[in-house]
């Protein structure tokens, strides 16, 4: 059965922190790894990884892929109160035009003034 | 540009009414899909569909019934509401070949 586990579950940091996310996944015929960011409302798309090592940076923001043991990582540094939210990790398997994506748990942050 | 419209935000339901959520994308995606949130749980897959006429099956389909006449509009039905259907409801699309699916900003169903 196709699984993504995210962990930790919940974080509580301090402002300047910085933090990691994990994201390990068993899927069939994988083909992307997304992740998001949801404040209250809809998930907003932060990265897609596609190949092992390659990172993909978007300001404070870093995420890396390894596909040999099957995890990803997402890097927030000198955390800010508007990072508090759910970072969701995503697994993209079958074909680009019928496959699905199959989410985990989710990780709940807090950053805290 | 409006993106993935969901309606309507929030509804309360009794046990055994029926209801449809509504969903339409404008952006000509071929791609759609509906999603439920529960706590701890993150987003599970209800239904999907990847053209006009073509639906399968999620995760999690039982109770919920869906169709696609038109690209644009995929409707998800609850025809027989149970407690256990609580929930926050999420609608996605994404052209065909993307991976990337956009969101709708959800609706939240509560079932007495």
């Amino acid at each position: 059965e196709d699984k993504v586990v995210q962990s930790p579950l919940s974080l509580v940091v301090h402002e300047g922190d910085t933090v990691t996310l994990n994201c390990s996944y068993e899927v069939t015929n994988f083909r992307s790894l997304l992740w998001y960011k949801q404040e209250k409302k809809a998930p907003t798309f932060l990265f897609m990884l596609t190949s092992s090592g390659i990172e993909k940076k978007s300001g404070r923001l870093s995420s890396i892929l390894d596909k040999k043991e099957l995890f990803s990582i997402l890097n927030i540094t000198a955390t800010q109160t508007g990072d508090s939210a759910v970072y969701l990790c995503a697994v993209g398997r079958g074909s680009s035009n019928t496959g699905k994506l199959i989410f985990g748990q989710g990780t709940t942050l807090q950053v805290k003034p | 540009n409006a993106g993935v419209t969901q309606t309507p935000k929030f509804q309360v339901l009794k046990t055994g009414q029926s209801m449809t959520l509504q969903c339409a994308q404008d952006m000509n995606h071929e791609y759609m899909s509906w999603y439920r949130q529960d706590p701890g749980m993150g987003l599970r897959l209800i239904h999907y569909s990847v053209g006009a006429g073509i639906t399968d099956q999620g995760e999690v389909p039982n109770g919920y019934n869906v169709s696609r006449s038109t690209t644009e509009d995929f409707p998800l039905r609850l025809l027989s509401a149970a407690p256990s259907q609580t929930s926050v409801y999420f609608c996605a699309s994404r052209p065909s070949g993307a991976n990337v699916l956009t969101f709708g900003a959800g609706s939240r169903l509560t079932v007495l």
